[in-house]
């Protein structure tokens, strides 16, 4: 059974650009959620994905955008990029909404915006 | 609003010097409550839900206890790998996002 993983693992960009992060979930698994984690913080809820349409939302401006594929993979979209964007992206799989509470993490994209 | 603290910030132990992590929250309807560890530069791995007050959970080392305020991770004769960052979550309410706590960094001394 393979993991969660996610691509790039490090990347570099200036204000103002667009990045996108890659997520392969966890085999069998049809629910993907993104997390920003800043420095010395706990993960934040970006969105999450179910069977190809976002089944809930954080407090992440409009320019946060996402999706997810047939074979349950996702990407994340950051336009405009700002220099508070810098943090590590964590896509997470599960094979139901959350409410299992059981996450399967990849080890993230450590995004710097310079 | 919902919230999760976690307390101490950082903690240092012998080896072998049995402690306990806190994390209090505050939730709307508690769907559940989740420790995770994770390690330098990768993602969080879960430990354990817990879903009631009074549950418990044990994994090795490690005792997960809930009350209607507040969690604790209990390490037992940790060893320098328990080493790592403990995060603490909670499920509530009719959202689909976990809350999570800003972490307890555990250093285990040899």
């Amino acid at each position: 059974e393979t993991g969660v993983t996610q691509s790039p693992t490090h990347l570099i960009k200036t204000r103002g650009q667009q990045v996108t992060l890659r997520c392969s979930s966890q085999s069998g698994h049809n629910t993907v959620s993104w997390y920003q984690q800043a420095l010395g913080q706990g993960p934040q809820f970006i969105f999450q994905y179910y069977r190809e349409e976002e089944n809930g939302r954080g407090n992440f401006p409009p320019r946060f955008s996402g999706l997810q594929f047939p074979n349950y993979s996702s990407e994340l979209n950051v336009n405009a990029l700002e220099l508070d964007d810098s943090a590590l992206y964590l896509c997470a799989s599960s094979s139901y909404r959350v409410d299992t509470g059981e996450l399967f993490f990849g080890e993230g994209s450590r995004l710097t915006v310079l | 609003e919902d919230q999760v603290t976690q307390s101490p910030e950082a903690l240092r132990l012998q080896e072998g010097e049995s402690s306990s992590l806190n994390c209090s929250y505050t939730v709307s309807g508690l769907r559940g409550l989740f420790w995770y560890r994770q390690d330098p530069g990768k993602g969080p791995e879960f430990l354990f839900t817990l879903y009631s007050a009074g549950e418990e959970k044990e994994k090795e080392r490690l005792k997960a206890t809930l009350t209607k305020k507040e969690s604790f991770l209990h390490i037992t004769a940790p060893k320098p790998e328990d080493s790592a960052t403990y995060l603490c979550a909670v499920h509530g309410g009719a959202t689909n996002k976990l809350i999570f706590g800003t972490g307890t960094l555990l250093a285990v001394q040899p």
